[in-house]
């Protein structure tokens, strides 16, 4: 059972451009989580999503920033016009269910640097 | 909001001795995570201990969690050089949105050889 699959797992992108980040969570999980880790920092939860639906997004910075995950394919992180200080790693969760008795099982991070 | 925070921030030990960790946090809780991170790398799932429950072991790991003091501790006896690696703790909110985990800046552990 392959885990959570992030990609590209280092991206580089000069401010203004776009960055998209790919997250297929663990088979049979349909609740994802994607989470921001800056430097010397501990994560800090951005958006929660079901198949379809953007449960909370509470986390997330109202501009710029976006995330889907469709029916059929990945979860989509997307980032608008990119500014060095979104630079991070992006780590995405996945569980069977919502609920906080699930563990989240983290991919190996997407490592974005804006230039 | 609550945070949980890891203590001490970096720790450093000789192979085969224990290492302790502690968190604490604000908040009543669903359940409490300990993650491992290596290097450079994604978040590796250790153990998960519920409020209802005091002590958990797997392994050469034990967690215990004492909601009254909201602090949870992190052992893992006889280390190993491949343990050294941050170690996060995180939280479960008893409240709405449990779903999401909060977690502290971690503990970086040296093993040495």
């Amino acid at each position: 059972n392959a885990g959570v699959m992030q990609n590209p797992r280092h991206l580089v992108r000069r401010r203004g451009q776009e960055a998209r980040l790919r997250c297929s969570p663990m088979k049979g999980h349909s609740h994802v989580y994607w989470y921001r880790q800056l430097p010397e920092e501990g994560l800090k939860f951005m958006v929660y999503l079901q198949k379809e639906n953007i449960i909370d997004e509470s986390g997330m910075p109202k501009e710029r920033f976006s995330a889907e995950f469709p029916k059929e394919g990945p979860s989509i992180l997307r980032i608008q016009q990119v500014v060095r200080g979104d630079s991070a790693a992006y780590f995405c969760a996945s569980s069977p269910t919502g609920t906080s008795g699930d563990t989240q099982y983290f991919g190996p991070g997407t490592r974005l640097t804006v230039l | 909001s609550q945070q949980g925070e890891e203590d001490p921030q970096a720790l450093s030990i000789q192979e085969g001795e224990n290492a302790t960790m502690n968190c604490s946090y604000k908040t009543s809780i669903n359940n409490l995570q300990w993650y491992r991170q290596n290097s450079g790398r994604g978040l590796v799932h250790l153990i998960l201990i519920r409020s209802n429950e005091r002590e958990k072991h797997s392994g050469r790991l034990r967690v215990t969690l004492d909601t009254s003091k909201k602090s949870s501790s992190l052992l893992i006896t006889a280390s190993r050089a491949a343990d050294t690696a941050s170690y996060f703790c995180a939280t479960a909110y008893s409240g709405g949105s449990n779903y999401k985990l909060t977690f502290g800046k971690g503990t970086l552990l040296t093993v040495n050889p």
